[in-house]
């Protein structure tokens, strides 16, 4: 089945200690990206990558960080979380740019409470 | 710049109501025009698309065209049932990228 898997779906944690949140795809996606969504703001892009070892930001990337080592793989890190950074998180991705008509899939979404 | 805003929510229906969410965008040069669902405890699922002016797209009884003119791209439904309540968000990508920009999302109820 063509899914996008994060872990884990519900995180507590404390302020200032790192984290980690896992994205995987296994449609071989080119483009994956990270979004977090806040309410009456929608979605708003963290960071994506286009490929392998290509990582941009997005429009809120303050706080975090990404790497892109694997096509399947693209980890979301909060070095030094806040309480502003508590959130719904989702990751996506797609066949990328230049492959037909973008449809973006997203993951079923990871809640961060920053305490 | 780009952006999309769609109106604020939430709305409630009866079911077998008719559905109208409305979405308007700014843009440079032609964007494709997305509506996505995000169901309770769900991640976002594409609802419909359309690619350029006049397109329209429909899936499951929903359905919303790409209005230049207007740069419009209202979502329409005949008769919503109970299992259409979520969240709907309006999206556009600008051309030659996968980008997604996101409206505020509208939370529809439907009750019997």
């Amino acid at each position: 089945e063509a899914q996008v898997t994060q872990n884990p779906r519900y995180l507590i944690t404390v302020t200032g200690k790192k984290l980690t949140v896992t994205c995987s795809q296994n449609m071989n996606h080119e483009y994956m990206s990270w979004y977090r969504q806040d309410p009456g703001l929608g979605l708003r892009q963290i960071y994506y990558s286009m490929n392998v070892e290509v990582t941009d930001k997005g429009d809120v990337p303050e706080g975090y960080k990404v790497s892109r080592k694997e096509k399947r793989n693209f980890p979301l890190i909060l070095e030094s979380p806040s309480p502003n950074q508590t959130s719904l998180y989702f990751c996506a991705s797609s066949r990328g740019v230049g492959q037909g008509i973008i449809e973006q899939y997203f993951g079923p979404g990871t809640r961060l409470t920053v305490t | 710049g780009n952006s999309v805003t769609q109106m604020e929510g939430p709305v409630t229906l009866s079911e077998e109501a008719f559905l109208t969410i409305n979405c308007t965008y700014t843009a440079t040069g032609y964007p494709s025009l997305f509506w996505y669902v995000q169901y309770p405890g769900e991640g976002l699922q594409l609802l419909l698309k359309a690619t350029k002016a006049d397109d329209k797209g429909s899936n499951k009884g929903f359905e919303a065209t790409y209005r230049k003119e207007t740069t419009s791209f209202h979502l329409e439904k005949g008769s919503v049932q109970v299992s259409d309540s979520a969240v709907y968000f309006c999206a556009l990508s600008p051309p030659n990228t996968d980008k997604l920009i996101f409206g505020t999302g509208t939370r529809l109820q439907v009750f019997p």
